[in-house]
């Protein structure tokens, strides 16, 4: 398996614009986690999913967010309208949900908006 | 929620020396503890990971604590080397509570001098 893929790699965007970031977790996987990272906050959980269905949004900053998960292959984060301060790194995580084990992250998008 | 703290924020020590960080939890459910390591340009990796029935784990030069009454745990590497030159991040998840999320800790930047 590649790993869990994440796209666009780098997104650069002017304030007020639709922005969509895109992952596709390892096959078999049950989890998916979507992940913020900034220098001020860390790594924070905006939300995740167990088995395609949203479980817990609390981390989602505010309605500008936004993420679904259609199938077991694909999710995607939105943020509409964008803003300087959603600028940021944006990681994906995927995991089993049998047993012990590690969450495994992208390769992360790292978001501009200007 | 689960809340993790992590310290330091930053670490240097000279090539050869040890490297401790510290976490602390605050959820008693919390029962899995993964140390994650991140390089620049990428997303966290898994480096080691410990059981709440467990209070020691060792994999070569690295090394994590538990300590369950006190609800800290620790990462340990020995005879540092430049590649270990990376953001350190402690977590902590609840396998069995209702809410499968993996909370981080702030990151611990470790430089290691030649």
């Amino acid at each position: 398996d590649a790993g869990v893929i994440q796209s666009p790699r780098h997104e650069v965007t002017e304030m007020g614009q639709e922005v969509t970031l895109r992952c596709k977790p390892i096959s078999g996987h049950d989890y998916l986690f979507w992940y913020r990272q900034t220098m001020m906050r860390g790594l924070e959980l905006l939300i995740y999913f167990n088995n395609n269905v949203p479980i817990d949004d609390s981390g989602m900053p505010e309605d500008r967010f936004s993420a679904k998960m259609p199938n077991a292959s694909f999710s995607t984060l939105k943020i509409q309208p964008s803003e300087p301060r959603d600028s940021a790194v944006y990681f994906c995580a995927s995991r089993t949900g049998t047993g012990y084990t590690e969450a495994f992250f992208g390769q992360g998008t790292r978001l501009t908006v200007v | 929620g689960e809340n993790v703290e992590q310290h330091p924020s930053t670490l240097s020590v000279q090539e050869g020396d040890s490297a401790v960080i510290k976490c602390t939890y605050s959820d008693s459910a919390s029962n899995y503890f993964p140390w994650y390591k991140q390089e620049l340009g990428k997303g966290p990796q898994l480096i080691i990971d410990i059981r709440s029935n467990v209070g020691e784990k060792k994999d070569q030069r690295i090394a994590v604590t538990l300590n369950k009454t006190a609800k800290h745990f620790s990462l340990h590497i020995t005879e540092t080397q430049p590649e270990d030159s990376a953001v350190y991040f402690c977590a902590a998840f609840g396998f069995y509570s209702s809410a499968s999320k993996i909370i981080f800790g702030s990151g611990t930047r470790l430089s290691i001098r030649p």
